[in-house]
């Protein structure tokens, strides 16, 4: 079946970069787009960016200048790389198959 | 990029009550609209995907509408565990836009 599992480190410092990895089975990501969402504690749900399954990438202006995705295809990952993180880049980073298909998702927070 | 206008941001329904929740799109999406369910601590669940398709799963209690550009959730007879946040989601095209969600919780 399909399934999404977001990975990666739980704690940032300030000023550092976070990587995380989606790690997916049941699909390939050739055929399929992944997404990347997150949520700041109490707050909604922001799209962040999609790797499209012929390997062009989307991402919010907002978050344009200090967002990376790629993608391994041979591991069946997706990779989100954001570099100076600030404290209001804490929060819960999910990837998703859109519409139906969401990871569990990974809480980050960005402390010193 | 298309803003989604969700109304209302907050809920309190009797249980056996009928709910609407609305989306309101700024330009044409066509029948890419869902709606989540989401839980306190875990992900969105998808209540209704291309506008008016009931998930998997989901009771039918639960239905999704569309006039033009506004689309609906209904939940008819309400009950206990249909508390929570619900978020309606284009992706009709990049960058994807949700709505800013609604709180509903039983009186």
């Amino acid at each position: 079946q399909v399934q999404l599992k977001e990975s990666g480190p739980g704690l940032v410092q300030p000023s550092q970069t976070l990587s995380l990895t989606c790690t997916v089975s049941g699909f390939s990501l050739t055929s399929y787009n992944v997404h990347w969402v997150r949520q700041p504690p109490g707050k909604g749900l922001e799209w962040m960016g999609r790797m499209r399954y012929n390997g062009d990438t989307s991402y919010n202006s907002a978050l344009k200048s200090r967002l990376s995705i790629s993608r391994d295809t041979s591991k069946n990952q997706v990779f989100l790389k954001m570099n100076s993180l600030q404290t209001d880049d804490t929060g819960t980073y999910y990837c998703t198959r859109v519409p139906i298909y969401w990871g569990q998702g990974v809480m980050v927070t960005v402390s010193s | 990029d298309i803003q989604m206008t969700q109304s209302p941001a907050s809920l309190s329904a009797s249980l056996e009550e009928i709910v609407t929740i609305t989306c309101q799109a700024s330009q044409d999406i066509g029948n890419y609209l869902s709606w989540y369910q989401q839980k306190p601590g875990k992900s969105p669940q998808l209540l209704i995907h291309s506008a008016t398709s009931l998930a998997d799963g989901v009771p039918s209690r639960f239905s999704g509408s569309r006039s033009g550009t506004q689309y609906s959730l209904k939940i008819n007879r309400l009950q206990v565990e249909d508390t929570g946040i619900y978020y309606c989601l284009q992706h009709y095209s990049a960058p994807l836009t949700f709505g800013s969600g609604t709180k509903l919780e039983i009186k």
